[in-house]
């Protein structure tokens, strides 16, 4: 089965800074999909970032990139410039590339932007 | 495009009545639909997956007589709490994907729909 797991429950950062959510997870598959979802106040699941396991290349949308690091099995969110709207919980997921595709998230990171 | 629509957005019901919520894809066929509950501050968690005229297969812990799901077409699938109790409170999301061969089945999310039982 695998598993995601994000350490950090709550996250502050300033608006126009940068910030690096964390996320790890286990998993026997070689081919798979990561996500970062964003819920904010209003509960909207919104999708942030994809990666495809097989690209070495790290994903961007924007301000938005990640580190993913397949050895590692880490996956990390980097938001740039971060603005007020950014304020929401973030969820990593998890889901196999064969097979029946579900999502498996993490527990969230609810991050904070302030002034 | 991919929008998923639910409503009610939110439903207050008394203790013992059974609620519906429908989820409905609005501009695609969805071959595949997710119901997910959510408690304050927690994570999303998986309750049942359905497939458009099949039964749903729920996951462990899931009481499949207490939840309901009916995917009768390819648009819409409906939950229904079942005899509800305070207990059953909570926030309940649907998702749904097509089925693409060799690819991702990108799932897309409802705005939720809240449940309060009095």
């Amino acid at each position: 089965a695998q598993t995601v797991t994000q350490s950090q429950p709550e996250m502050s950062v300033q608006e126009a800074e940068t910030v690096t959510l964390s996320c790890t997870y286990d998993t026997s598959e070689n081919n798979y999909y990561l996500f970062w979802y964003k819920q904010p106040p209003s509960r909207q699941m919104i999708l942030v970032i994809r990666q495809e396991a097989y690209k070495q290349q790290n994903a961007t949308e924007n301000r938005f990139s990640v580190n993913f690091q397949k050895a590692a099995k880490s996956f990390s969110l980097k938001i740039s410039d971060s603005q007020l709207g950014d304020t929401a919980m973030y969820f990593c997921a998890f889901m196999k590339s064969t097979g029946f595709q579900k999502l498996v998230f993490g527990t969230g990171t609810r991050l904070l932007v302030s002034p | 495009g991919a929008v998923v629509s639910q409503h009610p957005s939110w439903v207050i019901c008394k203790s013992g009545t059974s609620v519906k919520i429908e989820c409905r894809s609005l501009d695609f066929q969805a071959t595949t639909m997710f119901w997910y509950r959510q408690f304050p501050k927690q994570s999303l968690m998986l309750m049942a997956t359905s497939n458009e005229g099949s039964k749903a297969t729920y996951e462990q812990g899931v009481e499949k007589d207490k939840f309901l799901i009916n995917h009768a077409s390819l648009t819409l699938s409906t939950l229904t709490v079942t005899s509800a109790h305070p207990e059953d409170s909570s926030f309940y999301i649907c998702s749904a994907s097509w089925f693409r061969r060799g690819g991702l089945n990108e799932q897309f999310f409802g705005p939720g729909t809240r449940l309060t039982v009095l």
